[in-house]
């Protein structure tokens, strides 16, 4: 089983709806990030949390939401998606070194 | 501005040769990391080499090198042998320390290899 998954792995939506994005993970790792990836940009910083009580911004923040449900838990929400939100979305968890585990990444096309 | 920097977007390397994908950056911290991710087309990121700053030696795994030269701020991934499973996405990153023991990654906007026969 992998170790850090997400939900769904595909998602065709319209602009306006509310869309969450789900991400698990086993390694029991405290720190957890949200992560999107456009052609040409790189992967850039969303939301991330040091752990359950702990949530902080990321470079690009605004038009999104996360909520640490438990330690294995982090999920992002697009309360009113909107077609420049289309892109690909990683999940990742680290340990103190900071290498990143990542998730097999949520594409979401927001039309 | 721009704190990891990687200035090829694509390159071209043929079957069984080395090829350097460059990497600089930009920090003041003493103490920071440097990472190599690779995304084949399939999408998913895959861990590849980790180089602290305070690291002596090179960093090397396997066919994977980085070339770490702190006064330049450079930190160039090598690839040697190169394969046709080799033909991805490379990312450079660097663990940025935040507050007490927080930190958080940095990405480069990539490199696309290219391996030829």
């Amino acid at each position: 089983d992998a170790d850090v998954t997400q939900t769904p792995r595909n998602r065709i939506t319209k602009t306006g709806k509310r869309i969450m994005l789900e991400c698990s993970q086993t390694k029991g790792h405290d720190r957890m990030y949200w992560y999107r990836q456009d052609p040409g940009l790189g992967l850039r910083l969303i939301y991330y949390s040091f752990d359950v009580k702990d949530i902080n911004k990321g470079e690009i923040s605004d038009g999104y939401s996360v909520s640490r449900q438990a330690q294995a838990k982090f999920s992002l929400s697009l309360e009113s998606a909107i077609p420049n939100q289309t892109a690909l979305y990683f999940c990742a968890t680290s340990d103190l070194r900071e290498e990143q585990f990542f998730g097999p990444g949520t594409r979401l096309t927001v039309l | 501005a721009q704190k990891i920097t990687q200035t090829q977007p694509g390159m071209f390397v043929q079957e069984k040769e080395a090829v350097t994908l460059d990497c600089t950056y930009d920090t003041s911290d003493p103490s920071y990391g440097l990472f190599w991710y690779k995304q084949p087309s399939s999408g998913e990121m895959i861990f590849l080499i980790y180089q602290g700053s305070y690291d002596q030696q090179n960093a090397t795994e396997g066919r994977y090198s980085l070339n770490f030269q702190k006064a330049r701020k450079s930190a160039n991934l090598v690839i040697s042998a190169s394969q046709l499973g080799d033909s991805a996405m490379y990312f450079c990153a660097m663990r940025e320390d935040l507050t007490g023991t927080a930190s958080k990654l940095t990405f480069g906007t990539g490199t696309r290899l290219q391996v030829t026969l």
